[in-house]
């Protein structure tokens, strides 16, 4: 069964400090990943995607990285601000046929406190 | 910002009513998508659409009812509303790339609208 898990399932920071997020995946064959950022109550907003031959990819403060052998992804925040208060959501896509089925985590809930 | 919008944002209805959310999008996109989402889960597919007069159910079974009956437009509906269809409900939309290739098919939501039925 394709199953995409993520961990912490909550963290609380303070605002200044760096954290990592972790997504470990059984979705095959792989597509992409994806990190999405949802505030609450409002609709999930994209921060990266990656396919399998990327390795890292950076958006502002906010730096992914994918290991596909080991079908594992993490998100480091650098320097996290208020506003990072939010549910950050990994989506892995199969290589299905023009886009390819979504699979969703059940999210890392962050609260950065000043 | 994305250019896909619903509404109601916010609707709390009795049991037994008729309820339309709405979806649009700005961008052209021929593929469109609900999802369903409830706190701590992750979101579920419920319908999906490739193109105008297209309409697939997706994973998560629902008694809800699509149309597209215009590129940008994306109802859905329920038609007699019940305390188990209290949630939240995410319209998106993608990009089809070139024919014969992937694209990176990039997700476009929308805020959402929460519907909360007593």
């Amino acid at each position: 069964k394709n199953q995409v898990e993520q961990s912490p399932q909550s963290l609380i920071i303070l605002e200044g400090k760096n954290c990592t997020l972790q997504c470990n995946y059984t979705v095959s064959p792989f597509s992409n990943l994806r990190w999405y950022k949802q505030d609450t109550g409002r609709g999930p907003v994209s921060l990266t995607i990656m396919t399998f031959s990327e390795n890292t990819k950076s958006n502002g403060r906010y730096t992914a990285t994918l290991d596909a052998d080991t079908k594992q992804s993490s998100l480091h925040i650098t320097a996290s601000q208020l506003s990072d208060s939010a549910s950050y959501i990994c989506v892995v896509s199969d290589r299905g046929s023009t886009l390819g089925r979504l699979y969703f985590g059940r999210g890392t809930q962050l609260t950065v406190w000043p | 910002e994305a250019d896909i919008y619903q509404t109601p944002r916010y609707l709390v209805i009795g049991t037994g009513k008729k309820i339309t959310l709405e979806c649009s999008q700005t961008m052209g996109h021929d593929k469109m998508y609900w999802y369903q989402q409830d706190p701590g889960m992750e979101l579920h597919l419920i319908h999906y659409s490739y193109g105008v007069n297209s309409t697939e159910k997706g994973d998560l079974s629902s008694e809800s009812t699509v149309s597209r009956i215009r590129t940008e437009h994306f109802p859905l509906t329920l038609e007699s509303a019940r305390p188990s269809h209290t949630s939240q409900y995410l319209c998106a939309s993608s990009e089809v790339k070139a024919s014969g290739r992937l694209g990176t098919g990039e997700l476009f939501f929308g805020e959402g609208s929460r519907l909360t039925v007593l």
